[in-house]
Protein backbone atom coordinates (compact mmCIF):
# COMPACT_ATOMS: atom_id res chain seq x y z
CA UNK A 1 0.00 0.00 0.00
CA UNK A 2 1.65 3.58 -0.69
CA UNK A 3 3.22 5.13 2.36
CA UNK A 4 4.51 8.61 2.96
CA UNK A 5 7.79 7.87 4.91
CA UNK A 6 8.97 10.48 7.30
CA UNK A 7 12.15 10.04 9.79
CA UNK A 8 10.90 9.00 13.07
CA UNK A 9 13.48 12.06 14.92
CA UNK A 10 14.33 15.11 14.19
CA UNK A 11 16.77 16.90 17.06
CA UNK A 12 18.69 20.64 16.84
CA UNK A 13 19.66 23.50 19.05
CA UNK A 14 17.27 26.63 19.39
CA UNK A 15 18.47 29.20 17.38
CA UNK A 16 19.39 26.19 13.95
CA UNK A 17 17.12 25.64 11.58
CA UNK A 18 15.27 21.87 11.35
CA UNK A 19 14.52 20.03 8.09
CA UNK A 20 11.76 17.33 8.06
CA UNK A 21 11.34 15.40 5.09
CA UNK A 22 8.38 13.43 3.71
CA UNK A 23 8.65 10.88 0.41
CA UNK A 24 5.95 9.80 -1.59
CA UNK A 25 6.03 8.50 -4.76
CA UNK A 26 3.06 10.48 -5.70
CA UNK A 27 4.12 13.78 -4.41
CA UNK A 28 4.96 15.06 -7.93
CA UNK A 29 1.59 14.84 -9.05
CA UNK A 30 -0.48 15.89 -5.36
CA UNK A 31 0.17 18.62 -2.96
CA UNK A 32 1.12 18.09 0.13
CA UNK A 33 0.45 19.14 3.88
CA UNK A 34 2.13 19.56 7.19
CA UNK A 35 0.41 19.59 10.73
CA UNK A 36 1.88 20.05 13.61
CA UNK A 37 1.03 18.36 17.31
CA UNK A 38 2.19 18.85 20.77
CA UNK A 39 1.07 16.88 23.77
CA UNK A 40 -2.61 17.04 24.86
CA UNK A 41 -3.34 19.60 21.94
CA UNK A 42 -5.12 18.75 18.53
CA UNK A 43 -2.83 18.86 15.56
CA UNK A 44 -2.31 22.34 13.97
CA UNK A 45 -2.29 23.01 10.31
CA UNK A 46 1.02 24.46 9.43
CA UNK A 47 1.29 24.24 5.41
CA UNK A 48 -1.08 23.86 2.57
CA UNK A 49 -0.72 23.21 -0.80
CA UNK A 50 3.05 21.90 -0.55
CA UNK A 51 4.20 25.70 0.41
CA UNK A 52 1.56 27.88 1.49
CA UNK A 53 1.22 29.36 5.07
CA UNK A 54 -2.23 29.63 6.94
CA UNK A 55 -2.94 33.23 8.18
CA UNK A 56 -0.85 33.04 12.04
CA UNK A 57 1.94 30.60 11.27
CA UNK A 58 4.96 32.68 10.86
CA UNK A 59 7.48 32.92 7.89
CA UNK A 60 10.30 30.83 9.98
CA UNK A 61 8.36 28.39 9.10
CA UNK A 62 7.95 27.00 5.31
CA UNK A 63 7.41 23.91 2.64
CA UNK A 64 9.45 22.96 -0.45
CA UNK A 65 8.81 20.75 -2.56
CA UNK A 66 11.40 18.59 -4.89
CA UNK A 67 10.32 15.46 -6.94
CA UNK A 68 9.18 12.89 -4.92
CA UNK A 69 10.24 14.70 -1.42
CA UNK A 70 8.51 17.68 0.26
CA UNK A 71 10.49 19.57 3.41
CA UNK A 72 9.46 20.85 5.95
CA UNK A 73 11.90 23.55 7.24
CA UNK A 74 11.68 25.68 10.40
CA UNK A 75 14.00 28.23 11.34
CA UNK A 76 15.39 30.04 14.33
CA UNK A 77 14.27 26.76 16.27
CA UNK A 78 12.45 27.55 19.57
CA UNK A 79 11.47 25.37 22.72
CA UNK A 80 7.89 25.57 21.93
CA UNK A 81 8.66 23.95 18.06
CA UNK A 82 9.06 20.82 20.39
CA UNK A 83 6.21 18.63 18.61
CA UNK A 84 5.35 16.03 16.46
CA UNK A 85 5.18 16.50 12.80
CA UNK A 86 2.72 15.11 10.25
CA UNK A 87 2.70 15.32 6.44
CA UNK A 88 -0.62 14.33 4.54
CA UNK A 89 -1.38 13.84 0.68
CA UNK A 90 -3.40 10.98 -0.66
CA UNK A 91 -2.58 7.70 -2.39
CA UNK A 92 -1.86 7.59 -5.93
CA UNK A 93 -5.85 7.80 -6.91
CA UNK A 94 -6.32 10.92 -5.07
CA UNK A 95 -8.82 9.84 -3.41
CA UNK A 96 -7.54 8.32 0.09
CA UNK A 97 -5.83 10.63 2.65
CA UNK A 98 -2.47 9.44 3.76
CA UNK A 99 -0.72 10.70 6.69
CA UNK A 100 3.02 9.77 6.92
CA UNK A 101 4.46 7.99 10.54
CA UNK A 102 5.03 11.12 12.06
CA UNK A 103 9.00 13.20 13.17
CA UNK A 104 9.11 14.16 16.35
CA UNK A 105 11.08 16.96 16.45
CA UNK A 106 13.49 17.87 19.67
CA UNK A 107 14.91 20.79 20.51
CA UNK A 108 18.30 20.39 22.45
CA UNK B 1 -11.73 31.51 14.57
CA UNK B 2 -13.57 28.52 13.75
CA UNK B 3 -14.97 26.18 16.57
CA UNK B 4 -15.46 22.43 16.22
CA UNK B 5 -16.80 20.30 19.20
CA UNK B 6 -16.91 17.31 19.87
CA UNK B 7 -18.44 15.03 22.40
CA UNK B 8 -16.94 13.93 25.97
CA UNK B 9 -14.40 10.94 26.81
CA UNK B 10 -16.44 7.72 26.72
CA UNK B 11 -15.32 4.04 28.09
CA UNK B 12 -16.62 1.25 26.19
CA UNK B 13 -16.35 -2.65 26.65
CA UNK B 14 -14.64 -4.66 23.81
CA UNK B 15 -17.15 -5.61 20.81
CA UNK B 16 -19.40 -2.97 21.78
CA UNK B 17 -19.78 0.19 19.41
CA UNK B 18 -19.26 4.12 20.32
CA UNK B 19 -20.95 7.15 18.56
CA UNK B 20 -18.54 10.52 19.05
CA UNK B 21 -20.24 13.93 17.74
CA UNK B 22 -18.58 16.79 16.12
CA UNK B 23 -20.49 20.43 16.19
CA UNK B 24 -19.41 23.06 13.39
CA UNK B 25 -20.58 26.53 13.14
CA UNK B 26 -23.87 26.55 11.04
CA UNK B 27 -22.33 27.79 7.93
CA UNK B 28 -19.50 24.85 7.54
CA UNK B 29 -22.05 22.12 6.24
CA UNK B 30 -23.03 24.61 3.20
CA UNK B 31 -18.96 24.99 2.15
CA UNK B 32 -16.84 22.48 3.75
CA UNK B 33 -16.80 18.66 4.43
CA UNK B 34 -15.77 16.79 8.25
CA UNK B 35 -12.71 14.29 8.16
CA UNK B 36 -12.23 12.07 11.31
CA UNK B 37 -8.49 10.62 12.80
CA UNK B 38 -7.18 8.75 15.31
CA UNK B 39 -4.32 9.00 17.03
CA UNK B 40 -3.59 6.16 19.78
CA UNK B 41 -1.27 5.61 21.90
CA UNK B 42 2.29 5.87 20.83
CA UNK B 43 1.20 5.75 17.31
CA UNK B 44 0.95 8.33 14.77
CA UNK B 45 -2.21 10.24 12.94
CA UNK B 46 -4.51 8.29 11.01
CA UNK B 47 -6.95 8.60 8.72
CA UNK B 48 -10.46 7.66 9.17
CA UNK B 49 -12.87 9.13 6.72
CA UNK B 50 -14.82 12.17 5.40
CA UNK B 51 -18.10 13.14 4.82
CA UNK B 52 -19.35 16.29 2.59
CA UNK B 53 -22.47 17.05 3.70
CA UNK B 54 -23.62 19.41 1.04
CA UNK B 55 -23.41 16.19 -1.76
CA UNK B 56 -24.17 13.54 0.74
CA UNK B 57 -20.98 11.66 0.02
CA UNK B 58 -18.93 9.53 2.40
CA UNK B 59 -15.66 8.33 2.12
CA UNK B 60 -13.56 5.82 4.98
CA UNK B 61 -10.15 4.28 4.95
CA UNK B 62 -9.89 0.87 3.54
CA UNK B 63 -8.97 -0.13 7.03
CA UNK B 64 -12.08 0.88 8.46
CA UNK B 65 -14.61 -0.16 5.94
CA UNK B 66 -17.67 -1.90 7.17
CA UNK B 67 -17.02 -0.87 10.56
CA UNK B 68 -17.11 2.76 10.88
CA UNK B 69 -20.24 4.91 9.72
CA UNK B 70 -19.77 8.96 9.07
CA UNK B 71 -22.77 11.25 9.23
CA UNK B 72 -23.88 14.45 9.47
CA UNK B 73 -27.17 16.14 10.56
CA UNK B 74 -28.10 20.05 11.00
CA UNK B 75 -24.62 21.63 12.37
CA UNK B 76 -23.41 18.06 13.76
CA UNK B 77 -21.14 14.99 12.23
CA UNK B 78 -21.24 11.77 14.00
CA UNK B 79 -18.07 9.22 13.79
CA UNK B 80 -19.62 5.43 14.54
CA UNK B 81 -17.64 2.54 15.46
CA UNK B 82 -18.37 -1.00 16.27
CA UNK B 83 -16.99 -4.24 17.06
CA UNK B 84 -14.58 -2.32 19.13
CA UNK B 85 -11.12 -3.71 20.62
CA UNK B 86 -8.55 -2.76 22.71
CA UNK B 87 -6.95 -1.41 19.61
CA UNK B 88 -9.21 1.53 19.25
CA UNK B 89 -7.95 2.61 22.28
CA UNK B 90 -7.49 6.21 21.02
CA UNK B 91 -8.06 9.93 20.63
CA UNK B 92 -10.49 10.82 18.04
CA UNK B 93 -10.83 13.60 15.79
CA UNK B 94 -12.90 15.57 13.83
CA UNK B 95 -11.45 18.51 11.47
CA UNK B 96 -13.04 21.16 9.10
CA UNK B 97 -12.04 19.23 5.39
CA UNK B 98 -11.22 22.22 2.24
CA UNK B 99 -10.85 20.70 -1.21
CA UNK B 100 -8.37 21.57 -3.99
CA UNK B 101 -9.20 22.60 -7.30
CA UNK B 102 -8.30 20.22 -9.66
CA UNK B 103 -8.75 17.12 -7.13
CA UNK B 104 -4.93 17.87 -6.44
CA UNK B 105 -5.63 17.76 -2.45
CA UNK B 106 -7.94 17.86 0.44
CA UNK B 107 -6.74 19.27 3.84
CA UNK B 108 -8.04 20.08 7.42
CA UNK B 109 -7.63 23.67 8.79
CA UNK B 110 -9.69 23.37 11.76
CA UNK B 111 -10.03 20.81 14.27
CA UNK B 112 -11.98 19.68 17.38
CA UNK B 113 -10.45 19.10 20.75
CA UNK B 114 -10.52 15.63 20.43
CA UNK B 115 -12.45 12.70 22.08
CA UNK B 116 -10.56 9.91 24.42
CA UNK B 117 -12.30 6.69 23.71
CA UNK B 118 -11.13 4.27 25.51
CA UNK B 119 -11.71 0.37 25.07
CA UNK B 120 -12.06 -1.91 27.54
CA UNK B 121 -11.90 -5.91 27.75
Amino acid sequence: SYELTQPPSVSVSPGQTARITCSGDALPNLYAYWYQQKPGQAPMLLIYNDIERPSGIPERVSGSTSGTTVTLTISGVQAEDEADYYCQSADSSGAYVIFGGGTKLTVL
Amino acid sequence: QVQLVQSGAEVKMSGSSVKVACKAPGDTFSNYGITWVRRAPGQGIEWMGGIIPVLGTVDYAQKFQGRVIISAATSTAYMELTSLTSEDTAIYYCARERGVEGAKGRYFDYWGQGTLITVSS
